[in-house]
């Protein structure tokens, strides 16, 4: 079955500890990103890899890192989370846009 | 004029009637277009692809209207199931799934 995974799907943390989520896929997709969306504003781009070792900064990367090492994952990194980094983040595989199930982040 | 906007609603359908939901792009290079369902915190999913000649899937009908810049999607003999967000999206950059911008959606209510 074709899946994107997220993990955590919840995190309550403070502010300053780093964090990860992590993606997966299992569709061999070369296109992956993130996503965080927020009342108001919407769905906005963080990052986005377009292959192995290939990265970009999307719409809002400020406070984010990235890394994709290999294909089928695509970690999402706080070195130093914030409050205003308190969202709702979708990993997402494919150019067709398969969406991970999302991660409910809150910063403290 | 925001890239990709729509009216965030709700509407408030009764159900079995016909509803109709637009959304404007300010980039005229872009193309690609898009219509997603999102539930109530779940994730988007792709409904349908909006090509230049129009296209039906079921009960749902999406067009393209390039000279003005808008998308639309028809949902006819609505169900209480259809109850969800809908997200316009457009590729920003005429080309790539890196370039998508997300409409921040139209909420609609189908109602018994």
């Amino acid at each position: 079955e074709a899946q994107v995974t997220q993990n955590p799907r919840y995190l309550i943390t403070v502010t300053g500890k780093k964090l990860t989520v992590t993606c997966s896929q299992n569709m061999n997709h070369e296109y992956m990103s993130w996503y965080r969306q927020d009342p108001g504003l919407g769905l906005r781009q963080i990052y986005y890899s377009m292959n192995v070792e290939v990265t970009d900064k999307g719409d809002v990367p400020e406070g984010y890192k990235v890394s994709r090492k290999e294909k089928r994952n695509f970690p999402l990194i706080l070195e130093s989370p914030s409050p205003n980094q308190t969202s709702l983040y979708f990993c997402v595989s494919g150019y067709e846009q398969y969406f991970g199930p999302g991660t409910r982040l809150t910063v403290t | 004029r925001k890239e990709v906007e729509q009216d965030p609603g709700p509407f408030n359908v009764p159900e079995g009637a016909t509803v109709a939901f637009n959304c404007t792009y300010s980039n005229s290079a872009s193309q690609s277009f898009f219509w997603y369902r999102q539930d109530c915190r779940k994730e988007p999913k792709l409904l349908m692809s909006v090509y230049s000649s129009g296209n039906e899937d079921g009960r749902f009908t999406a067009q393209l209207n390039r000279a003005s810049q808008y998308i639309s999607l028809l949902i006819r003999d609505s169900k209480l199931s259809d109850s969800a967000t809908y997200l316009c999206v457009v590729n920003k950059r005429g080309g790539g799934a890196d370039g998508l911008t997300f409409g921040k959606g139209t909420h609609l209510i189908i109602q018994p």
